[in-house]
């Protein structure tokens, strides 16, 4: 699987749009893009994925570039709830075994 | 709604104990993953199942072993406890399939060994 980059923290005020990114430069043709986020003491809750086109669903939205090295998360109107640590991974699934790799992810403060 | 289960939520063993850590889900994933989490240092990958009785090595399967004879359950088993095992310990499991497919996961087991 290939590697990403975060940075390992950012803020956001609430109610602005949080973007996070994360380099993904070694990325091959058939891995996708995930994100998840780890809200204090709770297990990874998966947020969205995407391949090559731009994704949205209730949560967030995933922005991917043309080359597909690197990609923004963005959380269009934060809260305080939105205080996590989010994690960017690319797997690929080939209908075998399929490791699930994490790095350390970004820690996003939302703050009033 | 998935359900990935682990069996406790803290836990408190003695050094050189083994220790079983139990994970079980409800959905007929074929993957399953073991990972222990510590300040700084993220998520690591200990060990995964992609079918019963296999298994593959993660990135630190050291002082480790698990177990997979049913697909809806597995198993961390720590053979002598030490204290550097000391840990938040996390389960997940998805399906392996041609295309994309959401991880999902439990609670996780605070560890402490003493």
């Amino acid at each position: 699987d290939a590697k990403t980059t975060q940075p390992p923290s950012m803020d956001c005020a609430e109610g602005r749009a949080a973007n996070l990114p994360c380099n993904h430069s070694t990325i091959s043709g058939n891995e996708y893009v995930y994100w998840y986020r780890q809200i204090h003491s709770q297990g990874p809750q998966y947020i969205i994925h995407g391949l090559k086109n731009n994704e949205t669903n209730e949560m967030a939205s995933l922005i991917i570039t043309e080359d597909r090295k690197s990609s923004t998360l963005i959380l269009p109107h934060a809260t305080l709830r939105d205080t996590a640590v989010y994690y960017c991974i690319v797997r690929a699934h080939t209908g075998t075994a399929s490791k699930l790799t994490f790095g350390t992810g970004t820690r996003l403060q939302v703050t009033l | 709604d998935v359900k990935v289960t682990q069996s406790s939520r803290y836990l408190v063993k003695r050094t050189g104990e083994k220790v079983f850590l139990e994970c079980v889900q409800d959905m007929d994933h074929e993957n399953m993953f073991w990972y222990r989490q510590d300040p700084g240092l993220g998520l690591r990958l200990i060990y995964f199942s992609y079918d019963v009785k296999m298994k593959e090595k993660g990135d630190i399967p050291e002082g480790y072993s698990v177990s997979r004879e049913k697909k809806e359950r597995f198993s961390l088993i720590l053979e002598s406890a030490s204290t550097n095992q000391t840990s938040m310990y996390l389960c997940a499991s998805s399906l392996v399939i041609l295309g994309a497919a959401e991880a999902f996961f439990g609670q996780g087991t605070r560890l402490t060994v003493v």
